[in-house]
Formats: structure tokens, sequence, C-alpha cells
């Protein structure tokens, strides 16, 4: 089955704790990204792959790193979360031919 | 920045009732892309327009793109309670790498 998985889906930690959230495609996409969304904010981009190797902010990437080793993974890391990163964090990814972006089923952070 | 807003935020209606939600933008859009996000799911692609003036419809969704490509809307005629969700547009910037999201209209249908 074509999909996106992310893990964890429910994860509560204290600030500081470095921590990661894993992303991963089955579908051989070369686009991955990563979103937050809040309440009333909609979902805002973090951070995105065009392919391995290569990364870019999106509108919201301060406290956040990404890593394009493999076209599959797609890992978010937080070297020191603070309670303003809690929040709905989804991963997406597309092929660069079609636009659709299909989702993770998200990952519900709380920095403590 | 580019900015992509959406009215109305919440919208309450009776089954069998019409619902419009809108998406405006400053600046000329490339594209429009349209996704629904049940509660407590994930954000599903629904369409993309692309042209002036485009107009697409999938069963009870209608979707316009405006002439100028500065705002578009979601149209769904005779809700059912399947429709709860929020409606997010969204746009990927020119070179199709970054996408801005609106805020999301949240319908709720009493049955």
């Amino acid at each position: 089955e074509a999909q996106v998985t992310q893990n964890p889906r429910y994860l509560i930690t204290v600030t500081g704790k470095k921590l990661t959230v894993t992303c991963s495609q089955n579908m051989n996409h070369e686009y991955m990204s990563w979103y937050r969304q809040d309440p009333g904010l909609g979902l805002r981009q973090i951070y995105y792959s065009m392919n391995v190797e290569v990364t870019d902010k999106g509108d919201v990437p301060e406290g956040y790193k990404v890593s394009r080793k493999e076209k599959r993974n797609f890992p978010l890391i937080l070297e020191s979360p603070s309670p303003n990163q809690t929040s709905l964090y989804f991963c997406a990814s597309r092929s660069l031919l079609v636009d659709e972006q299909f989702f993770g089923p998200g990952t519900r952070l709380t920095v403590l | 920045g580019q900015q992509v807003m959406q009215i109305p935020q919440y919208q309450h209606v009776q089954e069998g009732e019409d619902f419009t939600t809108y998406c405006n933008s400053s600046t000329t859009l490339s594209n429009i892309q349209w996704y629904k996000q049940r509660p407590g799911g994930h954000p599903v692609f629904l369409i993309q327009l692309v042209k002036s003036g485009e107009v697409k419809k999938q069963k009870r969704l209608t979707f316009q793109f405006g002439e100028a490509k500065k705002n578009s809307s979601l149209h769904i005629t005779a809700t059912q309670t399947t429709d709860v969700g929020t409606y997010f547009c969204a746009s990927l910037k020119t070179s199709y790498d970054k996408v801005i999201f609106g805020p999301g209209t949240s319908l709720s249908v009493i049955p």
C-alpha cells in the first residue's frame, strides 16, 4: 500500500531533550516536506527536500533540522525542543511530476 | 511574503444546505490546491486548479479559480455528514517547491 509513515505518533518530552521524528514513504517520491499545524494558523511549512541531499527552508525553520540521506526517509530533528514547538507535525511527499501531496498520519508533540 | 487567507473560519450548516469557502491572496497565484482534513485525520488532496477562470467539479463539490488568479472557492451542494472537516486551500510558489496553506475553514454539519 502506498503510504507515508511517521513515528512516533505521540510524544511528550521536556525542554532541551533532543528528539527525532521519522518520516518514510514507499512511493519513490522525490519531494518531501515537513509541516506543523497549529489552531487558526493552518499548516506551515518547516523544511522541504526536492531530492536526496537537497533540503531547503520553508516558512518556519527556526529550531528544526532535517536530513535527506535516502530518497525514502526525511527525519525531522529538534536539537533543543522548547514549549513553543508543541504542535501537530505532518510529513508529506509527492512526485515532482504531479503536484498532489500525500500526507502522513501526523505526530502530536508536547514539549513541557 | 505571500499569504493566503480563507473565510469563513468556521461554518455550521444543517444537513442538506449548501456550503462555500473562499480563499484569497493579495498576489497572483500560479495555482491553487484544495485539501480536506477530517477530525483527527491528515490532509487529503482534493484538486488542483491552474488556469484563470477554471472550474472543476467532483460530484457535489465545485471548485473555481478566479479570473485574476487571486482567489478561489469551494462550493459543496447539499451537504452531508460525511463532508465534516476542515478545508484548506494551498498554493505552490512558482518554482513549485514551497507551499503556502490557508488557515482553513472548519465545516460542521448538523444532521
